[in-house]
């Protein structure tokens, strides 16, 4: 399996701050990386995906870069509903893999 | 819009067999990868397995020998079935859609999900 490990594991922040995930691949995954946010209770929603692309309906607010091994989801500026838990997954491989999740909790 | 439906127990006892309904509505069930996704509590999600319209499954390594999942595209249903549960089994359990083809990118994401039902396995 393609393990995915995210940094930080957690932080917090300010609303109006430009926040910072990193998702981090064990092997090469070319560009095949999504990213999706949780909130508590909530399914997980598609934010991004092919690393870059925004899923639709998505604020512009969020982005994604990186390919190969090293991935970033970047919020420009955080407002109240972007609190919640991120993951990133890979779809290099037939058997997906998730990351442990970033929570993003409020400074 | 696409709805996407789980149902069945809320609880199973240790060794017997987990057994979940997706039901789709709003959308086709032809042309799409249907996956099941486990979240135990507090944990991240992990990818049960997936099965196209005509039928072909895959499925994560470490669950292969106890997993099946079907579908009825004349119900538009799906249906997962997991044998000798233990503890940590224990999770919600969701349907999924599997965004395909050019639209993709060639990244498959996960971009309709249920809401999830959360099964126990506990005596």
């Amino acid at each position: 399996d393609i393990q995915m490990t995210q940094s930080p594991s957690s932080l917090s922040a300010s609303v109006g701050d430009r926040v910072t995930i990193t998702c981090r691949a064990s092997q090469s995954i070319n560009t095949y990386l999504n990213w999706y946010q949780q909130k508590p209770g909530k399914a997980p929603k598609l934010l991004i995906y092919a690393a870059s692309t925004l899923h639709r309906g998505v604020p512009s607010r969020f982005s994604g870069s990186g390919s190969g091994t090293d991935f970033t989801l970047t919020i420009s500026s955080l407002q109240p509903e972007d609190f919640a838990t991120y993951y990133c997954q890979q779809s290099y491989r037939t058997s997906r893999t998730f990351g442990q999740g970033t929570k993003l909790g409020i400074k | 819009q696409v709805q996407l439906q789980e149902s069945g127990p809320g609880l199973v006892r240790p060794s017997e067999t987990l057994s979940l309904t997706c039901t789709v509505s709003g959308g086709s069930i032809s042309g799409y990868y249907w996956s099941w996704i486990r979240q135990p509590p507090g944990k991240a999600p992990e990818w049960i397995g997936y099965i196209y319209d005509s039928g072909s499954t895959y499925y994560n390594p470490s669950l292969k020998s106890r997993v099946t999942i079907s579908v009825d595209t004349s119900k538009k249903q799906l249906s997962l079935k997991l044998t000798s549960v233990t503890a940590a089994d224990t999770a919600v359990y969701y349907c999924v859609r599997t965004l395909v083809g050019k639209e993709s990118s060639g990244s498959y994401p996960f971009d309709w999900w249920g809401q999830g039902t959360l099964v126990t396995v506990s005596s």
